[in-house]
């Protein structure tokens, strides 16, 4: 099982919008509906951004969306701000597993 | 508000075995929901140690099966885990979390503990 596919970094400036692409396989995002995102700032607990694809946990901005197409998800995050500069995993179920990428640091200029 | 806290040795030798115990405040160990354990190395990325239920089913993965151990304590709210004949490369931050079964997510985390295999 290998770490699912993320960029290493992706920036904008504030008030753009950025996606952030996590590729696999049909064996892990493109067979299930089980792909969350986590936002990771330096020296804290990951925290759930997105579950189940494109669903947001109570508390979390609607500048946060989610999508799925085929093996590859994306997390799009809308009028960026200074407090989103941050690392940013995906993970997917796969066959009782569970996989990370590999994450991608967003950094808005 | 559901509350997660790791505690252990931040401190381990090589060869020997690491163990950590996750307290679960403000939510019941016995609900259904899985418990899980996923570990950062310093300066890289998260990956997935293992999973378990209060009934004691229990997923790890496969490339530590071999090493780890994962124990639910339902008396004590709380849930283990035992990593043996460590190494250099499992030095890293460990987190404990929630894990919604249902969508494979974790909703939860501890603040996370650093554990250092050095002599």
């Amino acid at each position: 099982q290998s770490a699912l596919t993320q960029p290493a970094s992706v920036s904008g400036s504030p008030g753009q919008s950025i996606t952030i692409s996590c590729t696999g396989t049909s064996s892990d995002v493109g067979g299930y509906n089980y792909v969350s995102w986590y936002q990771q700032h330096p020296g804290k607990a990951p925290k759930l951004m997105i579950y189940e694809v494109s669903n947001r946990p109570s508390g979390v901005s609607n500048r946060f969306s989610g999508s799925k197409s085929g093996n590859t998800a994306s997390l799009t995050i809308s009028g960026l701000q200074a407090e989103d500069e941050a690392d940013y995993y995906c993970s997917s179920y796969t066959s009782s597993s569970i996989l990370f990428g590999g994450g991608t640091k967003l950094t808005v200029l | 508000q559901v509350q997660l806290q790791e505690s252990g040795p931040g401190l381990v030798k090589p060869s020997d075995t690491l163990s950590l115990t996750c307290a679960v405040s403000g939510y019941s160990i016995s609900s259904s929901n899985w418990w899980g354990w996923i570990r950062q190395p310093p300066g890289k990325g998260l990956e997935w140690i293992g999973y378990i239920y209060y009934s004691g089913s229990i997923y790890y993965n496969p490339s530590l099966k071999s090493r780890v151990t994962m124990s639910v304590d339902t008396s004590k709210n709380q849930f283990s885990l035992k990593l043996s004949s460590v190494t250099a490369v499992d030095t890293a931050v460990y987190y404990c979390a929630r894990l919604e079964i249902n969508g494979v997510y974790f909703d939860y985390w501890g603040q996370g503990t650093l554990v250092t295999v050095s002599s």
